[in-house]
């Protein structure tokens, strides 16, 4: 069965560092991946899709996955954090049933 | 604005009153589904629908119902609520999850007592 993995629960970066939040997959195939963010008291955003063809995929506010099939991973990235990135990221796979797996997400705080 | 909205965003209720929460979606997608949010386990999937009339259980069904009488709408039904229900829901829409993902509702925070 799909699943998600999202190892670490909880990360703290300073402002302006470099950001990998991890995520690995379980799916027989090349799967259709997503990261999602959800800041606080807010629904969740669409960060960035993957479905197949180049594995480095651009995103909204400056992020980018690369999928590595070798791996089963898709992790997020981002050169330098901003304060406002402070919120929940969600990792997920397309389900068998046309629909979308989560992960239990990765909070991150952001240090001045 | 192409959106899904949820109400209400707050609700506290007693065990066993019967409650709905309402979903609306403005994007005529097919696809709807609930998802409960909870800390330490992320969002499981309550029920989903791929079209009208079309209706099926996600990962944790147990004490929900939906119903799919309009493409717009997709109500979540407790219909005799309990504590273990407190948790935040979220309504979400889509032309094809898998291919675009889900558009997500802000969310209602439930609280059983």
């Amino acid at each position: 069965a799909q699943s998600v993995t999202q190892p670490d629960i909880h990360i703290t970066v300073s402002e302006g560092a470099s950001l990998e939040l991890r995520c690995n997959y379980s799916y027989g195939a090349t799967p259709y991946l997503f990261w999602y963010v959800q800041s606080p008291g807010q629904g969740l955003q669409l960060l960035l899709k993957y479905f197949s063809g180049d594995t480095l995929v651009q995103g909204i506010k400056g992020f980018e996955a690369e999928f590595k099939r070798s791996q089963s991973s898709f992790n997020l990235r981002k050169p330098s954090v901003h304060w406002s990135d402070a919120a929940e990221y969600f990792c997920a796979v397309e389900g068998s049933q046309g629909n979308l797996i989560f992960g239990k997400g990765t909070k991150l705080s952001v240090k001045p | 604005e192409a959106q899904v909205t949820q109400n209400p965003r707050y609700l506290i209720t007693v065990t066993g009153k019967k409650l709905t929460v309402t979903c609306s979606q403005n994007m005529n997608h097919e696809y709807m589904s609930w998802y409960r949010q909870d800390p330490g386990l992320g969002l499981r999937q309550i029920y989903y629908s791929m079209n009208v009339e079309v209706t099926d259980k996600g990962d944790v069904p147990e004490g929900y119902k939906v119903s799919r009488k309009e493409k717009r709408n997709f109500p979540l039904i407790l219909e005799s609520p309990s504590p273990n229900q407190t948790s935040l829901y979220f309504c979400a829409s889509s032309l094809e999850p898998s291919v675009h993902g889900y558009t997500f509702g802000s969310g209602t925070r439930l609280t059983v007592v």
